[in-house]
């Protein structure tokens, strides 16, 4: 079946430093990808979206690419802010079945000292 | 883009009594929306899918008849958790698709209701 695989956290970075969290998945098909953010206390907010091979969603300086050969949609940000420190979710969506809800990886927790 | 709004916020009640959760599409007719479970460690859990005008859709493990759940219309959703004890506290997070964007597969989330059940 389908399913989200996301890097183990906590990460733990300075400000300034570059971040990635690694993401990959498993999909028959071609499903869209995507990358959510949930700051302490509050709902899921889409942070990017790729729905196609190669696409590069972007957002707030957060990067991800999506790449078919690697099944990965790897996250990065050239330069983290203490104001980034959330839990951030990879996701996808069913190809197959466009109704159902999201699949999640279990999301990665990070947080970024001044 | 598409707006969910959750209520309430945070609730606290007596172990033995009920809690509805509302979840609200505010911009948009949502025939679908989806509740999740948030346990301390982060992991999002689907518990039930919610269809307007018809019977919810529960994921494996779920009890229904502890979780109720109506999409009585296109913008309004509920859970209730039934007779509550305190390992139902948790966040709880609903979403929804606007049809608009059912090609990319995006949901929408509300704020998340932290239920806390003493």
């Amino acid at each position: 079946g389908n399913s989200v695989t996301q890097m183990e956290g906590p990460v733990t970075l300075s400000e300034e430093a570059f971040l990635t969290i690694n993401c990959t998945y498993t999909a028959t098909g071609y499903p869209s990808l995507f990358w959510y953010v949930q700051y302490p206390g509050e709902g899921l907010q889409l942070l990017l979206k790729a729905t196609k091979a190669d696409d590069k969603g972007s957002n707030k300086g957060f990067e991800a690419t999506y790449r078919k050969e690697t099944t990965s949609f790897h996250l990065e940000k050239g330069s983290v802010q203490v104001s980034d420190s959330a839990v951030y979710f990879c996701a996808l969506s069913d190809p197959i079945q466009a109704g159902t809800a999201l699949i999640f990886g279990k999301g990665t927790t990070l947080s970024v000292s001044s | 883009g598409a707006v969910v709004s959750q209520h309430p916020s945070w609730v606290i009640c007596k172990s033995g009594t009920s809690v509805k959760i509302e979840c609200r599409s505010l911009d948009f007719q949502a025939t679908t929306m989806f509740w999740y479970r948030q346990f301390p460690k982060q992991s999002l859990m689907l518990m039930a899918t919610s269809n307007e005008g018809s019977k919810a859709t529960y994921e494996q493990g779920v009890e229904k008849d502890k979780f109720l759940i109506n999409h009585a219309s296109l913008t309004l959703s509920t859970l209730t958790v039934t007779s509550a004890h305190p390992e139902d506290s948790s966040f709880y997070i609903c979403s929804a698709r606007d049809q608009g964007y059912t090609n990319t597969g995006e949901l929408f989330f509300g704020e998340g209701s932290r239920l806390t059940v003493l």
